[in-house]
C-alpha cells in the first residue's frame, strides 16, 4: 500500500518543546506531502518535498525524507498551543495522495 | 484568490435519498480530486478529474457515486441512495495541473449525515 503511516498515533508536549511525527511507507513515491487539520476543518498544506530532496524547511518546521528507508519525519521547533492538530503525510503517486491515520498533537500551554 | 469553495459545508440525509456535493477550484486550476474521510481516520482518496474528464476513479465505491467536472460550474460529487455508512467528511482539493509536482489545496470539506 502507498498509504502513510504516522507515529506516535497521538503526542502531547509543553509549550516551547519540540515536537517529531514520524511516516512510514511501502512503495516508491513521486513526493510526499505534510498537511495539517484542526478539529473540524479542512487541512492545511504545510510542506513538499520531492523524492530527490532530503530535507527541507518551512519557519519553524522541518520535513526530511529518505527514500532508502522509505521513511520521512516532521520537526515543528518552539511549538505553539495554537499547534494543536492532527498531521498527516501523504505520500504521492502518479496523480492522487495516500494519507495515513495522522498524528494527533496537543501543546499544552 | 478564493481557495477551494466547498458546499455544502453540512447535508443531512435520510437513507434512499440523493446527496451532491459541489467543489469550486481555486481560481485557475483544473484539476480536482476528492476525498473521503471517516470519523478517526484518514482521508482516502476517491476520484480525480480534469474538465470533462476522469482521469482516476480507483477510490470510488463501484455503486451508487458519480463524479463530474464540467466545462462550465463546479465539480460534483453524487451519491445516490445514500445509506448510514455514506456518513463522513468529504473533501475536495485543486491543484493547477496533475502529475506530481504540485500541492493540492484542500477545501473546507461537507460533512454528510445520513439518518
Amino acid at each position: 500500500s502507498q498509504q502513510g503511516e504516522e507515529d506516535p498515533q497521538a503526542l502531547s508536549i509543553q509549550e516551547g518543546e519540540n515536537a517529531t511525527m514520524n511516516c512510514s511507507y511501502k512503495t516508491s513515491i513521486n513526493n510526499l506531502q505534510w498537511y495539517r487539520q484542526n478539529s473540524g476543518r479542512g487541512l492545511v498544506h504545510l510542506i513538499l518535498i520531492r523524492s530527490n530532496e532530503r530535507e527541507k524547511h518551512s519557519g519553524r518546521l522541518r520535513v526530511t525524507l529518505d527514500t532508502s528507508k522509505k521513511s520521512s519525519s516532521l520537526l515543528i521547533t518552539a511549538s505553539r498551543a495554537a499547534d494543536t492538530a492532527s498531521y498527516f503525510c501523504a505520500p504521492q503517486g502518479a496523480n492522487n495522495l495516500f494519507f495515513g491515520t495522522g498524528t494527533r498533537l496537543t501543546v499544552i500551554p | 484568490n478564493a481557495g477551494v469553495m466547498q458546499n455544502p459545508r453540512h447535508l443531512v440525509r435520510r437513507r434512499g435519498q440523493e446527496a451532491r456535493l459541489r467543489c469550486s477550484p481555486m481560481k485557475g486550476h483544473s484539476h480536482v480530486y476528492w476525498y473521503r474521510q471517516l470519523p478517526e481516520e484518514g482521508l482516502k482518496f476517491m476520484v480525480y478529474l480534469q474538465k470533462e474528464n476522469i482521469i482516476d476513479e480507483s477510490g470510488m465505491p463501484k455503486e451508487r457515486f458519480s463524479a463530474e467536472f464540467p466545462k462550465e460550474g463546479p465539480s460534483i460529487l453524487r451519491i445516490q441512495q445514500v445509506v448510514r455508512g455514506d456518513s463522513a467528511a468529504y473533501f475536495c482539493a485543486s491543484s493547477p495541473t496533475g502529475g506530481t509536482a504540485y500541492e493540492q489545496y484542500f477545501g473546507p470539506g461537507t460533512r454528510l449525515t445520513v439518518t
